[in-house]
């Protein structure tokens, strides 16, 4: 049982380029979450998803896309990447339906747009 | 709406000393919440949460915190200090009225000195 697992575990991009990170869950789990940590600024939520096929925004959406086409991933793309999406990003999920339930996080990807 | 803020972004404790992270939070409904530690270059680990039931609530690694409905918070604490300790700390909350999203602190930065 992996848990939640990150692809890559680091890229550095150049402005306007476009990259994919893949998140993947063995838990079978119907919520999952793509966040951004900043220093000073904990996590913000970029998209969720509620079960396959499904997406919505969080917090801070503009510039990132997302698609959820199986129920064990949840893909982040970034279609033009500019420097303010220099970041490391963090991939969670979350079973049931009871707000009571935890989220667990994968070992995260670390960008850099230069 | 709801809302975390935890007081202080960096707190500096002797090895031996009482940890004291201090949460309060905002909510217009009865809250769940979280208190998760990330260390160095990792991803988000649970600690321990508060679902409603004891408002002591035990965690990992003999943190513990204690849910105070009438002061709005819910500070984690740890009665003497270990080396390895030394992480960032988040304080998150959910409820029924946050849909499916959790809403996270800005964290504390914890510093263990020998």
């Amino acid at each position: 049982n992996a848990g939640v697992t990150q692809t890559p575990k680091f890229r550095v991009l150049k402005t306007g380029q476009s990259m994919t990170l893949l998140c993947a869950q063995d838990m079978n789990h119907e919520y999952m979450y793509w966040y951004r940590q900043d220093p000073g600024m904990g996590l913000r939520l970029i998209h969720y998803s509620v079960g396959e096929g499904t997406t919505a925004k969080g917090e801070v959406p503009d510039g990132y896309n997302v698609s959820r086409l199986k129920k064990q991933n949840f893909l982040l793309g970034l279609e033009s990447a500019a420097p303010s999406q220099t970041s490391v990003y963090f991939c969670a999920s979350r079973g049931a339906r009871a707000t009571s339930y935890e989220q667990y996080f994968g070992p995260g990807t670390r960008l850099t747009v230069t | 709406a709801q809302s975390v803020t935890q007081l202080g972004s960096h707190v500096s404790v002797s090895e031996g000393a009482l940890v004291l992270l201090r949460c309060n939070y905002s909510s217009s409904v009865p809250p769940y919440l979280f208190w998760y530690v990330q260390y160095p270059n990792q991803g988000l680990q649970l600690l321990l949460k508060y679902t409603s039931a004891a408002t002591l609530v035990k965690g990992i690694n003999g943190f513990e915190a204690e849910f105070k409905k009438s002061e709005t918070s819910f500070h984690l604490t740890k009665p003497s200090a270990h080396m390895s300790d030394a992480a960032e700390y988040f304080c998150a909350v959910s409820g029924a009225n946050t849909g499916n999203q959790f809403y996270f602190g800005t964290g504390t930065s914890l510093t263990v000195i020998p």
